[in-house]
């Protein structure tokens, strides 16, 4: 499968714990966002890259948010000190945007904080 | 599977029937428009595009409409199908300087037998 993976696919942890997903996209895609889901709703958009700069963040995101593609390939979402209004579906996608603004989406890793 | 979008708003259409979907978006700046859709436990699958300076784009059974006069979007299914129950999502993007793109709240469409 070529598509773009998440891992994990699903997170449980207790609040106040950190916690670190990974995405790897679809080979040689440049850009790479990060989305946030909950029931009901559709993607929020949190952070944007390019190679491994990231040129754009939301104001959504806090302080305990980080995210990182140190290389350009994969990308790590991290969120520290954990809050039970964390809990969602952090989604990854990609595109190449030399040729379309199509954005690939990875299956999400479902997060739950108790 | 958990299901995405348990209190959306709900289109339920005959099998074979066309269906349309619409989207009011926010921001009369934004230049490019992307529908969604996204099957439980899945992440949104991309159907179909359109620039700000097109007002209708057509695909394989899929059209978009735009009108930017008053915001608003729509997908149109042509011979709706039992693998097109889905949640459906229109996405804008703003015009340049930004590369944030944001979702609409989703309609479920539910392909009756």
């Amino acid at each position: 499968d070529t598509g773009v993976s998440q891992d994990p696919r699903h997170k449980i942890t207790k609040r106040g714990q950190n916690v670190t997903f990974r995405c790897d996209p679809i080979s040689e895609h440049n850009r790479l966002y990060w989305y946030r889901q909950t029931l009901g709703q559709g993607p929020e958009f949190l952070t944007y890259f390019q190679n491994e700069a990231q040129l754009e963040k939301s104001r959504l995101l806090s302080d305990r948010f980080s995210a990182e593609r140190p290389k350009g390939s994969f990308s790590t979402l991290e969120i520290q000190r954990t809050e039970q209004g964390d809990s969602a579906m952090y989604l990854c996608a990609s595109s190449l945007s030399a040729t379309s603004n199509e954005q690939f989406f990875g299956p999400g890793t479902r997060l739950t904080v108790l | 599977g958990e299901s995405v979008g348990l209190h959306l708003p709900t289109l339920s259409v005959q099998e074979g029937d066309n269906s349309i979907i619409n989207c009011a978006y926010s921001n009369s700046a934004s230049d490019y428009f992307i529908w969604y859709k996204q099957e439980s436990g899945k992440g949104p699958q991309f159907i179909i595009d359109i620039r700000s300076n097109m007002d209708k784009r057509q695909g394989q059974r899929v059209t978009v409409l735009l009108n930017k006069t008053v915001k608003h979007l729509s997908l149109q299914i042509a011979a709706t199908q039992p693998g097109d129950s889905a949640v459906y999502f229109c996405a804008e993007k703003g015009a340049s300087g930004t590369y944030k793109y944001i979702f609409g709240t989703g309609t479920r469409l539910k392909v009756l037998a």
